[in-house]
């Protein structure tokens, strides 16, 4: 079955280092795939999208690479500050129907 | 516009009743989303619709869910009758679909069967 596997424990960075967040994805070829951003008692927001045929995208302190040979995602943000706080979910796409990851806490220490 | 509405907030419910969640998508989106989200199993699709007509149901639990689209503006989860284990953040998403633009969801319904 499809499995989708993000750091299961929360990451906690200085703020102003580059946070980077992996998603790898299992028994799944997804033509797209999405970074939201998840705060507590809210719904997911959408943050990014790139393309089974792009390597890398980029979204002002934001860049999501997608390696589909490694089956694998990996989301920067950069000049990390503390209200970049939040979970950050990973959703391979494929057929206009998406399976989220169960997330990653990210904690921005000031 | 308002985004994706739904209603109620939070619902507290006994064992065996029947509850009912409403969702209003974004204007023009023709694709809508039930998710449900727990602790332990994160978002799960429960079911979808695209132009109002449902397309995989795959993710429904059970009989006990049934979710209906009668029109582009409304939509309604229905657990009949609950258990506690439903206990749960019900989000409605909408789309439109080849946008590339991604999934907006509404803030949730906090469901908790006692």
């Amino acid at each position: 079955s499809q499995k989708i596997e993000q750091n299961s424990e929360a990451l906690n960075i200085q703020e102003g280092k580059t946070a980077t967040l992996t998603c790898n994805y299992t028994n799944y070829s997804p033509a797209y795939l999405q970074w939201y951003r998840q705060d507590p008692g809210r719904g997911p927001v959408f943050l990014l999208l790139i393309r089974e045929n792009e390597k890398e995208k980029r979204k002002e302190r934001l860049k999501v690479t997608f390696d589909t040979t490694l089956k694998q995602s990996l989301f920067h943000i950069t000049a990390s500050q503390p209200a970049d706080s939040a979970t950050y979910l990973c959703a391979p796409t494929r057929d206009d129907k998406i399976i989220f990851g169960k997330g990653t806490r990210l904690h921005i220490l000031p | 516009d308002a985004g994706v509405i739904q209603s109620p907030r939070h619902e507290v419910t006994e064992m065996g009743q029947e509850v009912t969640l409403r969702c209003k998508p974004i204007s023009g989106h023709n694709s809508l989303f039930w998710y449900r989200q727990t602790m332990m199993r994160g978002l799960e699709l429960l079911i979808y619709f695209n132009n109002n007509v449902p397309i995989d149901d795959s993710g429904m639990p059970e009989d006990r869910f049934s979710a209906k689209m009668p029109n582009a503006s409304f939509s309604t989860l229905k657990i009949q009758p609950s258990e506690p284990r439903d206990s749960a953040v019900y989000f409605c998403a909408s789309s439109l679909t080849g946008s590339w633009r991604g999934y907006t969801f509404g803030s949730g319904t906090r469901l908790t069967v006692v």
